[in-house]
């Protein structure tokens, strides 16, 4: 079945990156978009930026511009996320979704706490 | 970038009967629109796309309508599952965007 497994909570200090995969399963990896979307405790979702795992072409959203990186490695069908200069409200819960026009499936989300 | 209204932000309901969730987007998405539902601890999952249709396996007592600028999702005889948090989302063009949720909630 088509899934997305995405890799395991972290926690970081103010200042440093963080990486967050997502492998795909089941499809044909470079024939979708991949999303990825944050939502803080308690808030709601925010959408963060896609990238193409066929070209490997992105769009960020304009309030993560210069601070996210959407990358892909196809051979191992694996979608990441690199958030820098972490801040304590990037505190949050990151999903990666494939984009089949909508978005399904979803990752089961990756908790990044940032915490001195 | 287009931004979505959703209304109300809490909607308190019985089991039975039935809810209408609103989502307005700040200019046309045409029928670019989803419905997400997410409960505590878990990811979103799809409703309703392309504004009307049902994903796989949703009952048909839920529905979407609307198209443009204005849009509904209704849910009839409220189940204690359908209680959640309910998001709209756009993908008509970049940036994609999400209504900021209804909460769905047991009156």
């Amino acid at each position: 079945q088509v899934q997305l497994v995405q890799s395991g909570a972290e926690v970081k200090k103010p200042g440093a990156s963080v990486k967050v995969s997502c492998k795909a399963s089941g499809y044909t990896f470079t024939g979708h978009y991949i999303h990825w979307v944050r939502q803080a405790p308690g808030q709601g979702l925010e959408w963060m930026g896609c990238i193409n795992p066929n070209s490997g072409a992105t769009h960020y959203a304009q309030r993560f511009q210069g601070r996210v990186t959407m990358t892909r490695d196809t051979s191992i069908s694996t979608a990441y996320l690199e958030l820098n200069r972490l801040r304590s409200d990037d505190t949050a819960v990151f999903y990666c979704a494939r984009e089949v026009n909508w978005f399904v499936p979803w990752g089961q989300g990756t908790l990044v706490t940032v915490s001195s | 970038e287009i931004v979505l209204t959703q209304s109300p932000a809490t909607l308190s309901l019985s089991p039975g009967e039935r809810a209408t969730l609103s989502c307005r987007a700040s200019q046309s998405v045409s029928s670019s629109l989803d419905w997400y539902q997410q409960k505590p601890g878990q990811a979103p999952r799809l409703l309703i796309y392309d504004a009307s249709n049902r994903a796989t396996g949703i009952p048909d007592r839920v529905s979407g309508s609307g198209s443009g600028t204005d849009f509904t999702l209704t849910i009839n005889s409220l189940e204690p599952e359908d209680f959640a948090v309910y998001y709209c989302q756009h993908r008509s063009m970049w940036p994609y965007s999400f209504g900021q949720g209804t909460k769905l909630e047991i009156k």
